[in-house]
């Protein structure tokens, strides 16, 4: 069974960065495909970016392009998410999910909040 | 990009009541649909994946049909612990995998 435990919630200034990480344990994480979905406060789900297993790279939504990074730690079996250039409208909670493509996924990580204020 | 319209986005019912929610696509995607419930505060749970293929563990009121452009997701019997909102998320056609709008389910 895949468990996913995401860090703590973030409060970032307008303009700076915010790292959130998602620890797998049940499996390594070289056995998963992450993904980062995001839903802002009252609003519905996006994805972000994650691993395509067909392709063997990382996909990123344009959206996000030039502002987000996704990166593995396969020693700690960690994952990260990296968004860069805060604005307010990032402020939503972040989860990371495993295995959404080709069929979807019910492993998601709790959920991380990030508020972005001055 | 493949964009998902779910209709209706709220709706109100009683529990035993037969509830469906649709999902349009704006292209077509075969079948690789998924449906999401999700409660305040929690992640989203699979309920159906391939467009019709129940997740383990999932109770048998809820049912998936369609492909290509137009799906539902029936719930037979509307029980309390069905208010919540879902989604449904293509998985065809990437960058990006996109979600439907959602739809909240409320007690009447």
């Amino acid at each position: 069974q895949v468990q996913l435990v995401q860090s703590g919630a973030e409060v970032k200034k307008p303009g700076a960065s915010v790292k959130v990480s998602c620890k797998v344990s049940g499996y390594t994480l070289t056995e998963l495909s992450m993904h980062w979905v995001r839903q802002a406060p009252g609003k519905g789900l996006e994805w972000m970016g994650g691993f395509d297993p067909e392709d063997g790279e990382t996909i990123y939504a344009q959206k996000f392009q030039g502002r987000v990074t996704m990166t593995e730690d396969t020693s700690t079996d960690t994952a990260y998410m990296e968004l860069s250039s805060l604005r307010s409208e990032d402020t939503a909670v972040y989860y990371c999910a495993t295995d959404l493509l080709p069929a979807g996924s019910d492993y998601w990580g709790q959920g991380t909040l990030v508020t972005v204020s001055s | 990009d493949i964009q998902l319209t779910q209709s209706p986005s709220f709706l109100s019912a009683s529990v035993g009541d037969r509830v469906t929610i649709t999902c349009r696509a704006s292209q077509g995607i075969s079948s690789y649909l998924a449906w999401y419930q999700q409660k305040p505060g929690k992640a989203p749970k699979l309920l159906i994946y391939a467009a019709s293929t129940l997740q383990s563990g999932v109770p048998s009121r809820f049912s998936g049909s369609g492909s290509g452009t137009e799906f539902t997701l029936t719930i037979s019997s509307l029980q309390p612990e069905d208010f919540a909102t879902y989604y449904c998320q293509q998985l065809n056609s990437y960058p990006p995998l996109t979600f439907g709008g959602g739809t909240k389910v409320e007690i009447k």
